[in-house]
């Protein structure tokens, strides 16, 4: 058990390009989760998957924002055209969720620039 | 809508000394709490979690957390701080199918 894995660690882009963030969950977990954090903040829930369905996604995530499961184990986060308030830590998570108990395990992030 | 509060933005204590952080949520029903620790430049790491049962929970760490339905609240606390202890601190709740809501975090120092 390697733990949640987030590539790459920082990412600095110019506004207007794309980026995608890729994240690797612990094996068996089977629900994957994104956050976004900005400086003095906690982490705001954008997107989690059971498996490779994706269950819900927050009205923060605009259309620029687009996420993917495609065989239930790894997950990426594209943004299109970047603006500089996308600028900010996006955490993977994943967990084994049954019906009474679901622990959470963080990456340690991906921190974006946007310039 | 659901939330989660942390009262305090920042606080400090000296080593030895006993520590409560303040976290309140707003949900619908009972959810799920979470304590949360991230040091600088690391992930998240679970301290201690409440399911149902007993409302004193037991974390690492040598935290606890009480839940008191009453006051919407799940205070965290430990009776003697370590410097090693400075970090931010996430309080969290999540609803049976529902995404997890964190708190904005209470960053706390620890004085020599």
């Amino acid at each position: 058990d390697t733990g949640v894995s987030q590539n790459p660690r920082h990412k600095i882009t110019k506004r207007g390009q794309n980026v995608t963030f890729r994240c690797d969950p612990i094996s068996e977990h089977n629900r994957l989760y994104w956050y976004r954090q900005t400086l003095g903040q906690g982490p705001e829930f954008l997107t989690y998957f059971q498996n490779e369905a994706q269950l819900e996604k927050s009205r923060l995530l605009s259309d620029r924002f687009s996420a993917e499961r495609p065989k239930g184990s790894f997950s990426t986060l594209e943004i299109q055209r970047t603006e500089q308030g996308d600028s900010a830590m996006y955490l993977c998570a994943s967990s084994f969720r049954d019906s009474t108990n679901e622990k959470l395990f963080f990456g340690s992030g991906t921190q974006l620039s946007v310039l | 809508a659901q939330s989660v509060t942390q009262p305090d933005i920042h606080i400090t204590v000296s080593e030895g000394a006993s520590l409560e952080l303040r976290c309140n949520y707003s949900y619908g029903a009972t959810p799920y709490l979470f304590w949360y620790v991230q040091s600088p430049g690391q992930g998240l790491q679970l301290l201690l979690k409440y399911f149902s049962g007993d409302t004193l929970v037991q974390g690492i760490k040598g935290f606890e957390a009480e839940f008191k339905r009453s006051q919407s609240s799940f205070n965290l606390r430990k009776p003697s701080v370590h410097w090693s202890d400075a970090a931010e601190y996430f309080c969290a709740a999540g609803g049976r199918n529902n995404d997890m809501r964190f708190g904005a975090g209470t960053r706390l120092t620890v004085k020599p």
